[in-house]
Protein backbone atom coordinates (compact mmCIF):
# COMPACT_ATOMS: atom_id res chain seq x y z
CA UNK A 1 0.00 0.00 0.00
CA UNK A 2 0.97 3.43 -0.66
CA UNK A 3 0.18 7.27 1.12
CA UNK A 4 -1.35 7.17 4.45
CA UNK A 5 -4.17 4.14 5.03
CA UNK A 6 -6.50 3.85 8.07
CA UNK A 7 -8.63 1.13 9.33
CA UNK A 8 -11.42 1.45 9.70
CA UNK A 9 -13.01 3.51 6.84
CA UNK A 10 -16.20 3.05 8.59
CA UNK A 11 -17.29 2.24 12.55
CA UNK A 12 -20.19 2.73 14.82
CA UNK A 13 -20.09 2.50 18.10
CA UNK A 14 -22.07 2.68 21.57
CA UNK A 15 -21.08 5.21 24.54
CA UNK A 16 -19.85 2.45 26.42
CA UNK A 17 -17.85 0.67 23.73
CA UNK A 18 -14.03 0.84 23.73
CA UNK A 19 -12.75 1.15 20.03
CA UNK A 20 -9.42 1.94 18.09
CA UNK A 21 -8.70 3.80 14.78
CA UNK A 22 -5.63 2.87 13.07
CA UNK A 23 -3.44 5.24 10.89
CA UNK A 24 -0.17 3.56 8.77
CA UNK A 25 2.04 5.90 6.45
CA UNK A 26 4.11 4.16 3.96
CA UNK A 27 6.32 7.65 3.14
CA UNK A 28 8.85 7.01 5.54
CA UNK A 29 7.66 10.30 7.55
CA UNK A 30 8.69 11.70 10.58
CA UNK A 31 5.51 13.29 11.74
CA UNK A 32 1.63 11.94 12.38
CA UNK A 33 -1.13 13.99 12.76
CA UNK A 34 -4.64 13.53 13.92
CA UNK A 35 -7.93 16.14 12.76
CA UNK A 36 -11.39 15.57 13.75
CA UNK A 37 -13.63 16.88 10.58
CA UNK A 38 -17.10 17.60 11.56
CA UNK A 39 -19.91 19.00 9.17
CA UNK A 40 -19.45 22.79 8.96
CA UNK A 41 -16.82 23.43 10.89
CA UNK A 42 -13.05 23.86 10.07
CA UNK A 43 -11.04 20.77 10.30
CA UNK A 44 -9.34 20.50 14.19
CA UNK A 45 -6.00 19.40 14.84
CA UNK A 46 -6.02 16.88 18.14
CA UNK A 47 -2.99 15.75 18.41
CA UNK A 48 0.47 15.89 16.87
CA UNK A 49 3.42 13.23 17.20
CA UNK A 50 7.15 13.60 15.95
CA UNK A 51 9.54 10.85 16.38
CA UNK A 52 7.12 8.85 18.53
CA UNK A 53 6.62 11.59 20.81
CA UNK A 54 3.38 13.72 21.35
CA UNK A 55 4.05 17.53 20.73
CA UNK A 56 1.04 19.13 20.50
CA UNK A 57 -2.43 18.27 21.96
CA UNK A 58 -5.08 20.77 21.71
CA UNK A 59 -7.28 20.30 24.60
CA UNK A 60 -8.65 17.08 23.39
CA UNK A 61 -10.98 15.20 26.31
CA UNK A 62 -9.47 12.59 28.12
CA UNK A 63 -12.15 9.93 26.03
CA UNK A 64 -9.61 9.82 23.26
CA UNK A 65 -6.49 8.68 24.03
CA UNK A 66 -3.85 8.72 21.11
CA UNK A 67 -0.92 6.29 21.05
CA UNK A 68 2.36 6.38 18.31
CA UNK A 69 3.91 2.61 18.49
CA UNK A 70 6.92 3.81 15.82
CA UNK A 71 7.23 6.53 13.41
CA UNK A 72 4.94 4.76 10.38
CA UNK A 73 1.43 3.75 13.22
CA UNK A 74 -0.50 6.05 15.11
CA UNK A 75 -3.50 4.82 16.85
CA UNK A 76 -6.43 6.92 18.20
CA UNK A 77 -8.15 4.65 21.27
CA UNK A 78 -11.66 5.66 21.96
CA UNK A 79 -13.89 5.11 24.94
CA UNK A 80 -17.23 6.42 26.76
CA UNK A 81 -17.82 8.95 23.68
CA UNK A 82 -20.44 10.92 23.26
CA UNK A 83 -22.49 11.38 20.35
CA UNK A 84 -21.13 14.62 19.52
CA UNK A 85 -17.86 13.14 19.02
CA UNK A 86 -19.54 11.48 15.81
CA UNK A 87 -17.49 13.25 12.78
CA UNK A 88 -14.70 12.24 9.89
CA UNK A 89 -11.05 11.68 11.58
CA UNK A 90 -8.46 11.98 9.82
CA UNK A 91 -5.08 10.74 9.99
CA UNK A 92 -2.10 12.47 8.51
CA UNK A 93 1.42 12.94 8.37
CA UNK A 94 5.18 14.96 6.83
CA UNK A 95 8.29 14.31 6.81
CA UNK A 96 9.16 15.55 9.67
CA UNK A 97 7.32 18.12 12.35
CA UNK A 98 8.10 21.41 10.76
CA UNK A 99 7.25 20.23 7.11
CA UNK A 100 4.76 22.47 5.53
CA UNK A 101 3.35 19.34 3.55
CA UNK A 102 0.63 16.89 5.16
CA UNK A 103 -0.40 13.78 3.46
CA UNK A 104 -3.93 12.85 4.74
CA UNK A 105 -5.54 9.28 4.86
CA UNK A 106 -9.22 8.71 3.53
CA UNK A 107 -10.42 8.94 7.36
CA UNK A 108 -12.52 6.93 9.36
CA UNK A 109 -16.10 7.74 9.51
CA UNK A 110 -17.11 7.53 13.70
CA UNK A 111 -20.75 7.10 14.46
CA UNK A 112 -21.54 6.97 18.20
CA UNK A 113 -25.22 5.95 18.85
CA UNK B 1 -4.75 33.18 16.46
CA UNK B 2 -4.75 32.58 13.05
CA UNK B 3 -8.60 32.53 11.25
CA UNK B 4 -9.29 31.58 7.99
CA UNK B 5 -12.64 32.36 6.58
CA UNK B 6 -14.11 31.02 3.16
CA UNK B 7 -17.29 32.27 2.68
CA UNK B 8 -18.38 30.89 -0.33
CA UNK B 9 -20.09 27.22 1.47
CA UNK B 10 -21.10 25.84 -2.25
CA UNK B 11 -20.28 26.92 -5.04
CA UNK B 12 -21.18 25.02 -8.89
CA UNK B 13 -19.33 25.63 -12.90
CA UNK B 14 -19.81 24.36 -15.88
CA UNK B 15 -17.20 21.85 -17.88
CA UNK B 16 -14.57 23.89 -19.23
CA UNK B 17 -15.43 26.93 -17.26
CA UNK B 18 -13.31 28.87 -15.01
CA UNK B 19 -14.28 29.54 -11.40
CA UNK B 20 -12.63 31.33 -8.64
CA UNK B 21 -12.97 30.50 -5.20
CA UNK B 22 -12.18 33.24 -1.83
CA UNK B 23 -10.70 33.07 0.99
CA UNK B 24 -9.50 35.32 3.35
CA UNK B 25 -7.08 35.33 6.73
CA UNK B 26 -6.21 37.07 9.44
CA UNK B 27 -2.38 36.91 11.35
CA UNK B 28 -0.09 39.44 12.51
CA UNK B 29 2.62 37.70 11.42
CA UNK B 30 4.97 38.50 8.29
CA UNK B 31 6.19 34.99 7.35
CA UNK B 32 3.42 32.03 6.77
CA UNK B 33 2.47 29.33 4.46
CA UNK B 34 -1.27 29.31 1.95
CA UNK B 35 -2.59 26.00 0.43
CA UNK B 36 -5.15 24.61 -0.86
CA UNK B 37 -6.33 21.57 -0.14
CA UNK B 38 -8.69 19.43 -2.17
CA UNK B 39 -11.19 16.32 -0.76
CA UNK B 40 -12.80 14.39 -3.61
CA UNK B 41 -16.15 12.63 -2.56
CA UNK B 42 -13.96 9.86 -1.71
CA UNK B 43 -12.37 11.92 1.19
CA UNK B 44 -8.49 11.53 0.71
CA UNK B 45 -7.25 15.59 1.18
CA UNK B 46 -4.75 16.10 -1.11
CA UNK B 47 -3.02 19.45 -1.39
CA UNK B 48 -3.52 21.21 -4.80
CA UNK B 49 -1.25 24.62 -4.39
CA UNK B 50 0.47 26.54 -2.11
CA UNK B 51 2.00 30.41 -1.56
CA UNK B 52 4.58 31.08 0.23
CA UNK B 53 3.75 34.68 1.55
CA UNK B 54 7.82 36.19 1.39
CA UNK B 55 6.88 35.88 -2.29
CA UNK B 56 5.28 37.93 -4.44
CA UNK B 57 4.95 35.65 -7.42
CA UNK B 58 1.40 34.18 -7.14
CA UNK B 59 1.77 30.17 -7.69
CA UNK B 60 0.48 28.37 -10.46
CA UNK B 61 -0.33 24.79 -11.02
CA UNK B 62 -1.47 23.75 -13.97
CA UNK B 63 -5.07 24.88 -14.11
CA UNK B 64 -4.95 25.93 -10.68
CA UNK B 65 -3.32 29.64 -9.94
CA UNK B 66 -3.73 31.56 -6.95
CA UNK B 67 -4.24 35.42 -6.65
CA UNK B 68 -2.28 35.96 -3.52
CA UNK B 69 -2.82 39.45 -1.94
CA UNK B 70 -0.74 39.80 1.30
CA UNK B 71 -2.15 43.63 2.39
CA UNK B 72 -5.69 42.37 1.67
CA UNK B 73 -4.78 38.89 3.39
CA UNK B 74 -7.02 37.32 0.57
CA UNK B 75 -5.75 34.04 -1.53
CA UNK B 76 -8.23 33.11 -4.13
CA UNK B 77 -8.11 30.10 -5.46
CA UNK B 78 -8.72 30.52 -9.97
CA UNK B 79 -9.29 27.21 -11.77
CA UNK B 80 -9.16 27.31 -15.45
CA UNK B 81 -10.72 24.55 -17.96
CA UNK B 82 -12.90 22.82 -14.78
CA UNK B 83 -13.34 18.72 -15.08
CA UNK B 84 -15.69 17.00 -13.99
CA UNK B 85 -12.64 15.31 -11.54
CA UNK B 86 -12.45 18.67 -9.87
CA UNK B 87 -15.68 18.21 -7.91
CA UNK B 88 -14.39 18.52 -4.68
CA UNK B 89 -14.56 19.75 -0.84
CA UNK B 90 -11.71 22.88 -1.27
CA UNK B 91 -10.10 23.85 1.65
CA UNK B 92 -8.03 26.98 2.43
CA UNK B 93 -5.12 26.62 4.97
CA UNK B 94 -2.53 28.58 7.20
CA UNK B 95 0.48 28.09 8.24
CA UNK B 96 2.65 29.50 10.45
CA UNK B 97 6.62 29.58 9.49
CA UNK B 98 7.18 30.35 13.02
CA UNK B 99 6.13 26.65 14.05
CA UNK B 100 7.49 26.14 17.53
CA UNK B 101 7.25 22.35 18.15
CA UNK B 102 4.87 21.37 15.31
CA UNK B 103 3.80 22.54 12.02
CA UNK B 104 -0.05 23.81 12.34
CA UNK B 105 -2.62 24.15 10.06
CA UNK B 106 -5.58 25.88 10.34
CA UNK B 107 -8.17 25.66 8.23
CA UNK B 108 -11.13 27.18 6.53
CA UNK B 109 -14.55 25.43 6.61
CA UNK B 110 -14.18 24.87 3.12
CA UNK B 111 -16.49 25.34 -0.08
CA UNK B 112 -18.15 22.75 -2.07
CA UNK B 113 -17.69 22.89 -5.62
CA UNK B 114 -19.65 21.27 -8.34
CA UNK B 115 -18.67 20.70 -11.77
CA UNK B 116 -21.86 20.31 -13.86
CA UNK B 117 -21.74 19.09 -17.77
Amino acid sequence: ETGVTQTPRHLVMGMTNKKSLKCEQHLGHNAMYWYKQSAKKPLELMFVYSLEERVENNSVPSRFSPECPNSSHLFLHLHTLQPEDSALYLCASSQDRLAYEQYFGPGTRLTVT
Amino acid sequence: AQTVTQSQPEMSVQEAETVTLSCTYDTSENNYYLFWYKQPPSRQMILVIRQEAYKQQNATENRFSVNFQKAAKSFSLKISDSQLGDTAMYFCAFMSAYTGTASKLTFGTGTRLQVTL
